[in-house]
């Protein structure tokens, strides 16, 4: 799996957009975009993927650069719920690979 | 629709003893994942086990087993512990084929504590 870099930490003020930016340079053209996020001592969340084009569902967007190597995770109308870690991991799309988690960003919903 | 679930929540072993947790996926998953998650530190691939067979396994010495189930259930289990295998222990599922199927689905964990 690709590795990928995403600061330890964020502050985003509650109901504001939370950004969170992830660079997967050497990511490789059959890899797909995963995030997930987990709240304090739960099991992880999956969020959303992508390939190449943006993606929105109920949850959040996923910017991904047009060169692939950087991404954008995207919380609309952040929440003291949404305080979590959020892990951005690059795997290929078979269905069976493993996760490979890194450190994640913690981010805090500032009231 | 139910999770995926673990037993027991929390368990408390001491050094030398043996651990067994199990997770039951969610209704048609056929695939399970095990991670561990240790204090301070990222969660790690242990193993993945589909239709009844390991897959693959992580970077984890032999005692560190398990099975899968024909109702796809799981079991993971932890021989002659140790006091760094005190962690959150966390089981996923996935479809095997259809929707989802490149989603893992994650249950809440069972925290092992060993003294």
């Amino acid at each position: 799996d690709a590795k990928t870099t995403q600061p330890p930490s964020m502050d985003c003020a509650e109901g504001r957009a939370a950004n969170l930016p992830c660079n997967h340079s050497t990511i490789s053209g059959n890899e797909y975009v995963y995030w997930y996020r987990q709240i304090h001592s739960q099991g992880p969340q999956y969020i959303i993927h992508g390939l190449k084009n943006n993606e929105t569902n109920e949850m959040a967007s996923l910017i991904i650069t047009e060169d692939r190597k950087s991404s954008t995770l995207i919380l609309p109308h952040a929440t003291l719920r949404d305080t979590a870690v959020y892990y951005c991991i690059v795997r290929a799309n078979f269905g069976n690979e493993k996760l490979t988690f890194g450190t994640g960003t913690r981010l805090t919903i500032i009231p | 629709e139910a999770g995926v679930t673990q037993s027991p929540t929390h368990l408390i072993k001491t050094r030398g003893q043996q651990a067994t947790l199990r997770c039951s996926p969610i209704s048609g998953h056929t695939s399970v994942y095990w991670y561990q998650q240790a204090l301070g530190l990222g969660l790690q691939f242990l193993l993945w086990y589909d239709e009844g067979e390991e897959r693959n396994r992580g970077n984890f010495p032999p005692r560190f087993s398990g099975r899968q189930f024909p109702n796809y259930s799981s079991e993971l289990n932890v021989n002659a512990l140790e006091l760094e295998d005190s962690a959150l222990y966390l089981c996923a599922s996935r479809p095997g084929t259809g929707t989802g199927y490149n989603e893992q689905f994650f249950g809440p964990g069972t925290r092992l504590t060993v003294l």
